[in-house]
């Protein structure tokens, strides 16, 4: 089984509508992050959290909010969706000495 | 904004060594260099890292400079399945400043290895 899940694996929405993208991991651990990637560009932070009562923004975090339920879950709202939000979804685990991230498999968001 | 510096691309025969060049001329000492790379549009994993001392594991080696302002990823026997895109990143180390230092992903280098 996979150490870091996301849920859903592909969306397709509709301009203005509401979407929660959801991030699972077995991993124990403190750190988890969320990227976005635009196609031919490497990965951008949208948010981060070092454990359950510890949020912070990234670099993008503007129209994005988090969700920190649990150490094992971590959640992504886009509160009304917009086309240019339109892109693959990353989340990532870390230990606190963070020799190294890993990556769920992705959500590939598509807003018309 | 990436502090590394890498050619967008390289092609690489199979069976033959990849090396990777990266350039971070203004690492400083508490800056570890993290190699990471992505096979198509999966999630990045993770190859190596070190700090000024060449490295080595199951994947790849890394060698660092003396200056540390350069270093490569080699992947010693380069296979098909190596084709992706290859992330040269530094970063403090995060036992280091309250541990607050993210991963700053650039636009990496695209390996091809052909057959």
């Amino acid at each position: 089984d996979a150490d870091v899940t996301q849920t859903p694996r592909n969306r397709i929405t509709k301009t203005g509508k509401r979407i929660m993208l959801e991030c699972s991991q077995t991993k124990g651990h403190d750190r988890m992050y969320w990227y976005r990637q635009d196609p031919g560009l490497g990965l951008r932070l949208i948010y981060y959290s070092f454990d359950v009562k510890d949020i912070n923004k990234g670099e993008i975090s503007d129209g994005y909010s988090v969700s920190r339920q649990a150490q094992a879950k971590f959640s992504l709202s886009l509160e009304s969706a917009i086309p240019n939000q339109t892109a693959l979804y990353f989340c990532a685990t870390e230990t606190r000495t963070g020799n190294e991230q890993f990556f769920g498999p992705g959500t590939r968001l598509t807003v018309l | 904004d990436a502090k590394t510096t890498q050619p967008p691309s390289m092609d690489c025969a199979e069976g033959r060594a990849a090396n990777l060049p990266c350039n971070h001329s203004t690492i400083s000492g508490n800056e570890y260099v993290y190699w990471y790379r992505q096979i198509h549009s999966q999630g990045p994993q993770y190859i190596i890292h070190g700090l000024k001392n060449n490295e080595t594991n199951e994947m790849a080696s890394l060698i660092i400079t003396e200056d540390r302002k350069s270093s490569t990823l080699i992947l010693p026997h380069a296979t098909l399945r190596d084709t992706a895109v290859y992330y040269c990143i530094v970063r403090v180390d995060l036992r280091l400043q309250g541990g607050s230092e993210k991963l700053v992903f650039g636009k990496g280098m695209k390996l091809t290895v052909n057959p």
